[in-house]
Protein backbone atom coordinates (compact mmCIF):
# COMPACT_ATOMS: atom_id res chain seq x y z
CA UNK A 1 0.00 0.00 0.00
CA UNK A 2 0.91 3.61 -0.49
CA UNK A 3 1.88 5.83 2.03
CA UNK A 4 4.35 8.22 3.87
CA UNK A 5 7.15 6.47 6.15
CA UNK A 6 8.71 8.44 9.18
CA UNK A 7 11.38 7.43 10.99
CA UNK A 8 12.42 6.96 13.73
CA UNK A 9 9.26 7.05 15.49
CA UNK A 10 11.28 8.13 18.80
CA UNK A 11 14.28 10.70 18.54
CA UNK A 12 16.03 12.01 21.49
CA UNK A 13 18.93 14.41 20.85
CA UNK A 14 21.70 15.79 23.10
CA UNK A 15 22.22 19.88 23.54
CA UNK A 16 24.83 20.48 20.73
CA UNK A 17 23.59 17.85 18.02
CA UNK A 18 22.05 18.08 14.55
CA UNK A 19 19.54 14.91 14.09
CA UNK A 20 17.74 13.93 10.46
CA UNK A 21 14.48 13.07 10.68
CA UNK A 22 13.25 10.79 7.61
CA UNK A 23 10.22 11.48 5.47
CA UNK A 24 10.06 8.82 2.25
CA UNK A 25 6.68 8.61 0.65
CA UNK A 26 5.47 6.43 -2.15
CA UNK A 27 2.69 7.99 -3.55
CA UNK A 28 4.14 9.91 -6.53
CA UNK A 29 3.15 12.88 -4.64
CA UNK A 30 4.74 15.91 -5.87
CA UNK A 31 4.28 18.59 -2.74
CA UNK A 32 5.87 17.51 0.35
CA UNK A 33 5.66 18.84 4.06
CA UNK A 34 7.07 19.30 7.23
CA UNK A 35 5.12 20.46 10.07
CA UNK A 36 5.69 21.24 14.45
CA UNK A 37 2.99 20.10 16.27
CA UNK A 38 2.83 21.41 20.68
CA UNK A 39 0.49 20.77 22.84
CA UNK A 40 -2.36 23.52 22.96
CA UNK A 41 -0.86 24.99 19.32
CA UNK A 42 -1.95 22.81 16.42
CA UNK A 43 0.00 22.69 13.29
CA UNK A 44 2.91 24.86 12.22
CA UNK A 45 4.53 24.52 9.12
CA UNK A 46 8.46 24.47 8.43
CA UNK A 47 9.49 24.04 5.48
CA UNK A 48 7.69 22.54 1.86
CA UNK A 49 8.77 21.57 -1.28
CA UNK A 50 6.69 21.61 -4.38
CA UNK A 51 9.33 20.12 -6.78
CA UNK A 52 12.41 18.44 -6.57
CA UNK A 53 15.43 20.45 -5.80
CA UNK A 54 13.35 23.36 -4.66
CA UNK A 55 11.97 24.22 -1.22
CA UNK A 56 10.78 27.06 0.29
CA UNK A 57 10.42 28.21 4.27
CA UNK A 58 7.42 27.72 6.16
CA UNK A 59 6.42 29.66 9.41
CA UNK A 60 9.09 28.80 11.69
CA UNK A 61 12.04 27.46 9.50
CA UNK A 62 14.57 29.10 11.85
CA UNK A 63 16.76 26.31 13.45
CA UNK A 64 15.97 23.62 10.75
CA UNK A 65 16.82 23.05 6.81
CA UNK A 66 15.93 20.13 4.52
CA UNK A 67 16.84 18.68 1.42
CA UNK A 68 14.58 17.63 -1.95
CA UNK A 69 17.08 15.31 -4.03
CA UNK A 70 14.40 12.91 -5.01
CA UNK A 71 10.72 13.08 -5.00
CA UNK A 72 10.05 10.58 -2.94
CA UNK A 73 12.35 11.97 0.26
CA UNK A 74 12.06 15.27 2.39
CA UNK A 75 14.22 14.85 5.29
CA UNK A 76 14.39 17.58 7.89
CA UNK A 77 17.47 17.94 9.79
CA UNK A 78 16.49 19.93 13.46
CA UNK A 79 20.02 21.91 13.99
CA UNK A 80 21.79 22.97 17.33
CA UNK A 81 20.53 26.68 16.34
CA UNK A 82 17.01 25.22 16.95
CA UNK A 83 16.36 26.31 20.83
CA UNK A 84 13.76 24.67 21.73
CA UNK A 85 13.79 21.19 19.56
CA UNK A 86 11.16 18.78 21.55
CA UNK A 87 8.05 18.84 19.99
CA UNK A 88 6.32 15.76 17.84
CA UNK A 89 7.41 16.32 14.00
CA UNK A 90 4.70 15.64 10.96
CA UNK A 91 5.64 15.16 7.75
CA UNK A 92 2.86 14.97 5.04
CA UNK A 93 2.41 15.16 1.21
CA UNK A 94 -0.13 16.13 -1.68
CA UNK A 95 -0.63 15.74 -5.07
CA UNK A 96 -1.25 18.98 -6.33
CA UNK A 97 -3.42 18.10 -8.63
CA UNK A 98 -6.38 19.98 -6.96
CA UNK A 99 -7.34 16.79 -4.82
CA UNK A 100 -5.95 18.76 -1.90
CA UNK A 101 -5.85 15.83 0.04
CA UNK A 102 -2.68 15.79 2.39
CA UNK A 103 -1.67 12.34 3.33
CA UNK A 104 0.34 11.95 6.50
CA UNK A 105 2.85 10.21 8.05
CA UNK A 106 2.74 9.20 11.82
CA UNK A 107 5.10 11.77 12.95
CA UNK A 108 8.54 11.48 14.90
CA UNK A 109 8.71 12.45 18.60
CA UNK A 110 11.83 14.36 19.35
CA UNK A 111 13.15 14.93 23.03
CA UNK A 112 15.96 16.69 23.63
CA UNK A 113 18.12 14.84 27.22
CA UNK B 1 -5.45 37.18 5.83
CA UNK B 2 -6.87 33.60 6.46
CA UNK B 3 -7.40 32.17 9.69
CA UNK B 4 -9.53 28.82 10.94
CA UNK B 5 -11.18 29.39 14.49
CA UNK B 6 -12.02 26.13 16.54
CA UNK B 7 -13.47 27.76 19.58
CA UNK B 8 -13.42 24.71 21.76
CA UNK B 9 -10.64 23.56 22.89
CA UNK B 10 -11.95 20.36 24.78
CA UNK B 11 -15.20 18.74 24.23
CA UNK B 12 -16.94 15.98 26.62
CA UNK B 13 -19.44 14.17 24.74
CA UNK B 14 -21.39 10.46 26.37
CA UNK B 15 -20.98 7.67 23.86
CA UNK B 16 -24.01 7.55 21.98
CA UNK B 17 -24.94 10.96 22.03
CA UNK B 18 -24.47 13.62 18.74
CA UNK B 19 -21.54 15.67 17.96
CA UNK B 20 -20.75 18.98 16.75
CA UNK B 21 -17.38 20.83 16.69
CA UNK B 22 -17.03 24.35 15.67
CA UNK B 23 -15.35 25.85 13.13
CA UNK B 24 -14.77 29.36 11.92
CA UNK B 25 -12.95 30.71 8.88
CA UNK B 26 -12.00 33.58 7.19
CA UNK B 27 -11.06 33.84 3.55
CA UNK B 28 -12.02 35.80 0.85
CA UNK B 29 -13.28 33.44 -1.86
CA UNK B 30 -14.91 30.08 -1.92
CA UNK B 31 -12.84 28.44 0.35
CA UNK B 32 -11.65 24.83 0.23
CA UNK B 33 -12.15 23.21 3.97
CA UNK B 34 -10.93 19.86 5.42
CA UNK B 35 -11.48 18.17 8.46
CA UNK B 36 -8.83 16.01 9.95
CA UNK B 37 -8.52 13.33 12.87
CA UNK B 38 -5.54 12.42 14.81
CA UNK B 39 -5.38 9.35 17.73
CA UNK B 40 -2.45 10.17 20.36
CA UNK B 41 0.77 9.63 18.97
CA UNK B 42 0.04 9.64 15.51
CA UNK B 43 -0.41 11.32 12.23
CA UNK B 44 -3.62 12.96 10.78
CA UNK B 45 -6.12 11.30 8.44
CA UNK B 46 -8.40 13.00 6.32
CA UNK B 47 -12.06 13.28 7.63
CA UNK B 48 -13.71 14.98 4.68
CA UNK B 49 -13.59 18.40 2.23
CA UNK B 50 -15.61 20.71 0.52
CA UNK B 51 -14.80 22.15 -2.24
CA UNK B 52 -17.74 23.13 -4.14
CA UNK B 53 -21.65 22.41 -4.65
CA UNK B 54 -23.48 20.28 -1.78
CA UNK B 55 -22.84 22.34 1.05
CA UNK B 56 -23.29 19.11 3.31
CA UNK B 57 -20.40 16.20 2.71
CA UNK B 58 -19.93 12.92 3.80
CA UNK B 59 -16.98 11.65 5.73
CA UNK B 60 -15.42 8.60 6.72
CA UNK B 61 -16.68 7.01 10.27
CA UNK B 62 -19.75 8.21 9.97
CA UNK B 63 -19.22 12.19 9.94
CA UNK B 64 -20.28 14.49 8.34
CA UNK B 65 -19.91 18.59 7.80
CA UNK B 66 -22.13 21.92 6.38
CA UNK B 67 -20.44 24.91 4.83
CA UNK B 68 -22.57 27.50 5.82
CA UNK B 69 -21.22 30.79 3.37
CA UNK B 70 -22.93 33.27 5.60
CA UNK B 71 -21.82 32.06 9.06
CA UNK B 72 -18.28 31.11 7.40
CA UNK B 73 -18.32 28.00 9.26
CA UNK B 74 -17.76 24.44 8.37
CA UNK B 75 -18.63 22.39 11.21
CA UNK B 76 -18.32 18.72 11.81
CA UNK B 77 -21.23 15.86 12.82
CA UNK B 78 -21.87 12.68 13.89
CA UNK B 79 -25.23 11.74 15.34
CA UNK B 80 -23.68 9.08 17.29
CA UNK B 81 -20.61 8.89 19.02
CA UNK B 82 -18.14 5.96 19.72
CA UNK B 83 -15.30 6.02 22.42
CA UNK B 84 -13.24 4.87 19.35
CA UNK B 85 -14.23 8.51 18.42
CA UNK B 86 -12.22 9.79 20.63
CA UNK B 87 -9.00 12.08 19.19
CA UNK B 88 -8.18 15.71 18.21
CA UNK B 89 -10.06 17.28 15.52
CA UNK B 90 -8.47 19.76 13.61
CA UNK B 91 -10.06 21.93 10.65
CA UNK B 92 -8.01 23.53 7.77
CA UNK B 93 -8.72 25.75 5.36
CA UNK B 94 -6.30 26.08 2.00
CA UNK B 95 -4.56 29.00 1.31
CA UNK B 96 -5.02 29.73 -2.03
CA UNK B 97 -1.50 28.84 -3.06
CA UNK B 98 1.09 26.06 -3.03
CA UNK B 99 -1.69 23.78 -1.53
CA UNK B 100 -1.08 25.11 2.18
CA UNK B 101 -3.06 24.77 4.67
CA UNK B 102 -4.02 26.95 7.33
CA UNK B 103 -4.65 24.79 10.45
CA UNK B 104 -7.31 25.31 13.21
CA UNK B 105 -5.68 24.83 16.99
CA UNK B 106 -7.69 21.10 17.65
CA UNK B 107 -10.63 20.44 19.33
CA UNK B 108 -9.53 17.39 21.76
CA UNK B 109 -13.02 15.15 21.84
CA UNK B 110 -13.27 13.34 24.90
CA UNK B 111 -15.70 10.10 25.31
CA UNK B 112 -17.73 9.32 28.59
CA UNK B 113 -18.57 6.06 29.21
Amino acid sequence: DGGITQSPKYLFRKEGQNVTLSCEQNLNHDAMYWYRQDPGQGLRLIYYSQIVNDFQKGDIAEGYSVSREKKESFPLTVTSAQKNPTAFYLCASTTGDGNYGYTFGSGTRLTVV
Amino acid sequence: AQSVTQPDIHITVSEGASLELRCNYSYGATPYLFWYVQSPGQGLQLLLKYFSGDTLVQGIKGFEAEFKRSQSSFNLRKPSVHWSDAAEYFCAVEKGSNYQLIWGAGTKLIIKP
